[in-house]
């Protein structure tokens, strides 16, 4: 089945910096890859989404790059705001038509 | 509000006990997914059902059950259960329940406690 790698657990950053948030995965059969925002007390709920027919996605302050070469992508976010700080979670469609997602990383925005 | 519901918020019970977790899912959505988070595990697929029927199989325990009822509501049924089984349970919900590219609205969670 598939396997997903995310890194890093845990991100600090400056308030207006990027952050980076990376995953890997196993099936190479995958063609969607969607990134998870969850807030404490909350359920995930997406951000933004990539199929495998593209290489970048961007929607105002987030982006996502694919590598299907590498079995890659990542999650940008520019300009880093408070209200940024949350797990987020990049998933990967496993063989049994599920998402399995990534461990997530826990992003904080310092003031 | 995502749009799926999710009761109980909140359940304590005790080890050996039975619970039942239900979702309502996102109004037009056929297909609902069940996932357990805990602390060290992270997000496990569960079980998916799509318009009544068992769709997908995920790392669910045999004392574990699902359905989803003609009115697309689902329950989680969690028997015999261990302290270990302490955990959020959630619920998420899509349109379609084909393979892989299903974009999933979550509920807000129940989160379970077992002393």
């Amino acid at each position: 089945g598939e396997n997903v790698e995310q890194h890093p657990s845990t991100l600090s950053v400056q308030e207006g910096d990027s952050a980076v948030i990376k995953c890997t995965y196993s099936d190479s059969a995958s063609n969607y890859f969607p990134w998870y925002k969850q807030e404490l007390g909350k359920g995930p709920q997406l951000i933004i989404d990539i199929r495998s027919n593209v290489g970048e996605k961007k929607d105002q302050r987030i982006a996502v790059t694919l590598n299907k070469t590498a079995k890659h992508f990542s999650l940008h976010i520019t300009e880093t705001q408070p209200e940024d700080s949350a797990v987020y979670f990049c998933a990967a469609p496993g063989s049994a038509r599920q998402l399995t997602f990534g461990s997530g990383t826990q992003l904080t925005v310092l003031p | 509000d995502s749009g799926v519901t999710q009761t109980p918020k909140h359940l304590i019970t005790a080890t050996g006990q039975r619970v039942t977790l239900r979702c309502s899912p996102r109004s037009g959505d056929l297909s609902v997914y069940w996932y357990q988070q805990s602390l060290d595990q992270g997000l496990q697929f569960l079980i998916q059902y799509y318009n009544g029927e068992e769709r997908a199989k995920g790392n669910i325990l045999e004392r574990f059950s699902a359905q989803q009822f003609p009115d697309l509501h689902s329950e989680l049924n969690l028997s015999s259960l261990e302290l270990g089984d302490s955990a959020l349970y959630f619920c998420a919900s899509s349109v379609t329940g084909g393979y892989g590219a299903n974009v999933l609205t979550f509920g807000a969670g129940s989160r379970l406690t077992v002393l």
